[in-house]
């Protein structure tokens, strides 16, 4: 089984709905991130979590909330989905003494109409 | 200036041939330098991973990083169609700075 896991892999939504996005992790870490991927942009940090009471906004956080249920589990939402939200989201995990190297999940492609 | 700037591509080389990918960046705070792999549809994949300046070899793979000319490489010899994917650039200061910031990523086809 992967290590970390996403769901769904793939969503169309529509403006206005409210969608979330899961990730779940066997890895035992303790860091989680979510990330949104579009062309030319790259990766970007939406919001990332040290521990289960240890929330944090990353670059592009307006839009989205967070919350972390586990250890393993951390979840993205968009309140009110627009279409500039449309892209490719990623969930990432990190070992404590090792906040360099993270693992990524398969990805959530999100298409916002 | 961007914090990291790579090349976004996209180079289409032969098989067996030797690929260069290259990074640069503005900040000197950055110590470790990874590299990661992304074939299409999935997640990055973390593939090298460097502390410093130096060089770095994992098989067909090496990884430089010149912290005086703020310049990162990776090197593939004897390239292979399976390394057909985009190549992101990462770094980060270390200690209690969490934040990797990524290169664009560069798409590399390896042509049989």
């Amino acid at each position: 089984d992967a290590d970390v896991t996403q769901t769904p892999r793939n969503r169309i939504t529509k403006t206005g709905k409210r969608i979330m996005l899961e990730c779940s992790q066997t890895k035992g870490h303790d860091r989680m991130y979510w990330y949104r991927q579009d062309p030319g942009l790259g990766l970007r940090l939406i919001y990332y979590s040290f521990d289960v009471k240890d929330i944090n906004k990353g670059e592009i956080s307006d839009g989205y909330s967070v919350s972390r249920q586990a250890q393993a589990k951390f979840s993205l939402s968009l309140e009110s989905a627009i279409p500039n939200q449309t892209a490719l989201y990623f969930c990432a995990t990190s070992d404590r003494g090792r906040i360099d190297t993270q693992y990524f999940g398969p990805g959530t492609r999100l298409t916002v109409l | 200036q961007k914090e990291v700037e790579q090349d976004p591509g996209p180079l289409s080389v032969p098989e067996g041939a030797i690929v260069s990918l290259n990074c640069t960046y503005s900040n000197s705070a950055f110590q470790y330098f990874m590299w990661y792999r992304q074939y299409s549809r999935k997640g990055p994949e973390l593939l090298m991973y460097t502390y410093s300046s130096g060089n770095k070899e994992d098989g067909r793979f090496t990884a430089q990083v010149d912290k005086s000319s703020k310049y990162i490489s990776l090197f593939i010899r004897d390239s292979q169609p399976s390394d057909s994917a985009t190549y992101l650039c990462a770094m980060s200061g270390g200690g209690s700075n969490y934040k990797l910031t990524f290169g664009k990523g560069t798409l590399l086809t390896v042509n049989p």
